[in-house]
């Protein structure tokens, strides 16, 4: 299984902050990652692509980098409604697999 | 986006079967696949498989031989079975539909989660 490293596990930050998130994958996965928002109790929320020419609908705020093993989410001001945790998914091989999440606090 | 809602027990004795079923809403089935994830406390999401429309199914390995899926797309739903439940299987299960886009595959729709305790 490809295993999907996610740093910090937790943060804590304030509005208006620059917060960045990391996902290391195990093996070169090219662009096969996703990333998702989650606040507790309701579903998760597709965030956006790795491909960051692929449209998902994110606020601007929210941008990826990275490609092959190594790949960042950064949320440019951080605003009231980004507390929650957000998490990674490859989905070059299956079994899918996610990242351990980063929950971003106050 | 579809609305997905998972029903099920939420409490399931160890050695028994586990039966969920995940209803969509405001979408129609096809041409996607439908999919299991659950997350133990304090874990990460583990995806445990997914059913397409034609039935066929994808299973996580390190749970095959207790699992199945099935769909049923006259009545919007599709389920999970998860048999030989033990303590580890205790974890909030959430539905989900994977979506083609442009080569890539993401989940777009998730429910909820249902919480279920395997627990005498």
């Amino acid at each position: 299984d490809i295993q999907m490293t996610q740093s910090p596990s937790s943060l804590s930050a304030s509005v208006g902050d620059r917060v960045t998130i990391t996902c290391r994958a195990s093996q070169t996965i090219d662009l096969d990652l996703n990333w998702y928002q989650h606040k507790s109790g309701e579903a998760p929320k597709f965030l956006m692509f790795a491909a960051s020419g692929l449209q998902s609908g994110a606020p601007p705020r929210f941008t990826v980098s990275g490609s092959g093993t190594d790949f960042t989410l950064t949320i440019t001001s951080l605003q009231l409604e980004d507390f929650a945790t957000y998490f990674c998914q490859q989905t070059r091989r299956a079994p899918l697999t996610f990242g351990g999440g980063t929950k971003v606090e106050i | 986006q579809a609305q997905l809602q998972e029903s099920g027990p939420g409490l399931v004795s160890p050695s028994e079967t586990l039966s969920l079923t995940c209803t969509i809403s405001g979408g129609s089935m096809s041409s996607y696949y439908w999919s299991w994830i659950r997350q133990a406390a304090g874990k990460e999401m583990e995806w445990i498989g997914r059913v397409y429309t034609t039935g066929s199914t994808n299973y996580n390995p390190s749970l095959r031989g207790r699992l199945n899926m099935s769909i049923d797309m006259s009545k919007n739903q599709f389920s999970l079975k998860l048999k030989s439940l033990t303590a580890a299987d205790t974890a909030i299960y959430f539905c989900a539909r994977e979506r083609p886009y442009r080569g890539y595959d993401y989940l777009d729709s998730w429910g909820q989660g249902t919480l279920v305790i395997v627990s005498s």
